[in-house]
């Protein structure tokens, strides 16, 4: 089966730069997603890796090492808005949903101090 | 507005009751999938649809569970003999199949049960 770890929670200031990880072990590995989900909301797209490097959008990176089952996402000029929770999804062969299919970590909830 | 919608937005039952959720995809969308979320859980993967045809719903949480998608555009959840874990949030989402290194799955807001 998949296995996805990320942190639970994480805190941070207004305007700081966070680093959110995520590592997994999957089999037929075949893309990482990021997305963002504000309480009650539905998640929302933010990134997404297949090769290994940083992949930069705006205030948002994300990166990927298939060798080490690792990725991270890098928010920067963080701001009150950014308080959310950031959840990590793999796309693989075991994820069920055909193609597309992903298998979520259980979200990272990121606190945004003033 | 031209996202993936859910109906209803809440869902308060007695535990026994069976219940049905909607969920109506982008419109030139032609997968559709269906999520359960518990508090401080990820997304759950529970079926999955491409057109009107059911491809996977071997992750059906019991045989409770069913959904259906019978012209290849809305798709409807029924939860028969709720129980009282049954109450979480469904969430639906679609996505189109391109040529593309990947596919964005668009969530709609879900639809939160309560089994008392």
């Amino acid at each position: 089966g998949q296995n996805i770890d990320q942190p639970t929670e994480m805190t941070a200031t207004e305007g700081a730069i966070v680093q959110i990880n995520c590592t997994y072990q999957t089999s037929g590995f075949n893309g990482l997603f990021w997305y963002q989900q504000h309480a009650g909301e539905a998640p929302t797209f933010l990134s997404y890796n297949v090769l290994d490097g940083l992949e930069e959008k705006g205030r948002f990176s994300s990166f990927l090492s298939r060798s080490k089952g690792y990725s991270y996402l890098l928010l920067k000029e963080l701001q009150m808005k950014d308080s959310a929770s950031y959840l990590c999804a793999v796309r693989a062969r075991d994820s069920g949903g055909g193609a597309d299919g992903l298998t979520f970590g259980k979200g990272t909830h990121l606190i945004i101090q003033p | 507005d031209t996202g993936v919608s859910q109906d209803p937005r809440h869902k308060i039952t007695k535990r026994g009751q069976n219940v049905t959720f909607r969920c109506d995809p982008i419109s030139e969308h032609n997968r559709l999938y269906w999520y359960r979320q518990t508090l401080g859980q990820g997304p759950e993967f529970l079926t999955y649809f491409q057109n009107e045809a059911q491809l996977e719903k071997s992750r059906l949480l019991s045989d409770r569970f069913s959904a259906e998608r019978p012209k290849g555009s809305f798709s409807t959840l029924e939860i028969q003999r709720t129980e009282q874990g049954d109450s979480a949030m469904y969430l639906c989402a679609s996505s189109v199949s391109r040529d593309l290194p990947y596919n964005e799955q668009f969530f709609g807001p879900g639809t939160r049960l309560t089994v008392l």
